[in-house]
């Protein structure tokens, strides 16, 4: 069965912190993105990696970096956090190839709260 | 660039009657995959039902059905019967069929409900 899990559901930091969200998935998919949710805006890319240490900006990747050491783990990274980046954020994993079988798969999200 | 546009924020419907969800896109692209989402509360998010532009039939997944208008790019979703369960957040995503990586654009979503 499929499953792409997340470091935290919930997760609540201050202003300046770096904070670390983990993305692991087991279906040795090659893609891997993360993606943030606010509502009325539905999901915007922040940032994608079709393989191990590569990575690709998305639409929104201001204030986040990305690291991607193993297949099967992507990580969001907030330098330093600030309240406009309180939001839910979502990793989703697919494999490599244009076919539209090739769905994405998500994980359950973690809702970030930046005080 | 696409964009994708979901019109309704909120709809809800009476359980076992029938209801759509709106979609509008935009592409210069003329081969591409049209996608609809389903979030649960507090669940993972799940492939509904899929459309490839070159197809003409529409597609069907048990309850839920597609009307895909290419001219006028719309992807509208029908779900008919509506249980309880389908009370969800839907999200309408547009994906280039020569983009390898999967690369999807969303719709801002609309919350359906539906009453008992």
């Amino acid at each position: 069965d499929v499953k792409v899990t997340q470091s935290s559901r919930y997760l609540v930091k201050r202003t300046g912190e770096k904070v670390f969200l983990e993305c692991v998935q087991d279906m040795d998919h090659e893609n891997m993105f993360w993606y943030r949710q606010d509502p009325g805006l539905g999901l915007r890319l922040i940032y994608f990696s079709y393989d191990v240490k590569m990575k690709e900006k998305g639409d929104i990747p201001e204030g986040y970096s990305v690291s991607r050491e193993k297949k099967e783990r992507f990580s969001l990274i907030l330098e330093s956090a600030s309240t406009n980046q309180t939001s839910m954020y979502l990793c989703a994993s697919s494999l490599w190839g244009a076919s539209s079988y090739n769905e994405q798969f998500f994980g359950p999200g973690t809702r970030l709260t930046v005080l | 660039a696409q964009t994708v546009t979901q019109s309704q924020p909120e709809m809800s419907v009476q359980e076992a009657e029938t209801v759509t969800l709106s979609c509008t896109y935009d592409t210069s692209e003329s081969d591409y995959y049209l996608f609809w989402y389903k979030q649960p509360p507090s669940r993972q998010m799940i492939l509904v039902i899929r459309q490839e532009a070159y197809k003409q039939q529409n597609a069907t997944e048990n309850r839920f059905s597609v009307n895909f208008q290419k001219a006028a790019k719309s992807f509208s979703l029908k779900i008919s019967d509506s249980q309880l369960g389908d009370a969800a957040m839907y999200f309408c995503a547009y994906r280039s069929a020569h983009n390898a990586g999967n690369m999807l654009t969303f719709g801002g979503g609309t919350r359906l409900m539906v009453k008992p």
